[in-house]
């Protein structure tokens, strides 16, 4: 069935490290997004992509980078440049930029810093 | 620098209460607002409001845009348990690739 899938759901970071979140969508869908969520603070934009092999900064790039080498996957890098990666992430997509409903968003990867 | 601004930030209420959550913005070029409601993962689409005065409605739950005043509000009529979430404003706005700007998100809670 139609969706998004992020892996993994739960993920420890030992600090200096760089790891890699997942978010695999099979809607077509041509936009991309990845969020941060921080308790009181709603979602911030990281980054974002509306065609392969393409994306640009969203609000808080920094300590981040991603690519966009498929239509199908969006991967996330928290690099050890992220000074406060603790946070869950939720990856979306939009067809037609997502001036309709038509945002999706993942089930999210929760990740700790240890 | 678009803004969205929640209140309030927490609520806690009996079952059969009735609630409403704000929402007020500040965004350049104005496109649409939704309303999200997010209980343990991924944030679950309500409303899309794009016209000021028009009610949209689903269920106990309903919602209506002030494009004059900037402010929407979110009702929830005789809650139950099931309603305690996060409830997420957000603002499409600028330019035409759709990034959604959140606001801090109003905790809801409902007791028995």
């Amino acid at each position: 069935d139609g969706g998004i899938t992020q892996s993994p759901k739960y993920l420890f970071r030992k600090e200096g490290q760089n790891v890699t979140l997942s978010c695999e969508q099979n809607l077509n869908h041509d936009a991309m997004y990845w969020y941060r969520q921080d308790p009181g603070q709603g979602l911030r934009l990281i980054y974002y992509s509306q065609i392969v092999n393409d994306f640009q900064k969203g609000d808080i790039a920094e300590g981040y980078s991603v690519s966009r080498e498929k239509k199908e996957s969006f991967p996330l890098t928290v690099t050890s440049a992220q000074k406060n990666p603790t946070a869950f992430y939720l990856c979306a997509t939009a067809r037609e930029g997502g001036l309709g409903h038509g945002y999706t968003f993942g089930s999210g990867t929760r990740l700790t810093v240890v | 620098e678009d803004k969205v601004v929640q209140s309030p930030l927490s609520l806690v209420v009996h079952e059969g209460d009735t609630v409403t959550l704000n929402c007020s913005y500040e965004v350049t070029n104005f496109r649409s607002l939704l309303w999200y409601k997010q209980e343990k993962k991924a944030p679950t689409f309500l409303f899309m409001l794009t016209s000021s005065g028009i009610e949209k409605k689903s269920g106990r739950l309903s919602s209506i845009l002030d494009k004059k005043e900037l402010f929407s509000i979110l009702n929830i009529t005789a809650t139950q348990t099931g309603d305690s979430a996060i409830y997420l404003c957000a603002v499409i706005g600028g330019t035409s690739y759709g990034k959604l700007t959140f606001g801090q998100g109003t905790i809801l809670t409902v007791h028995p």
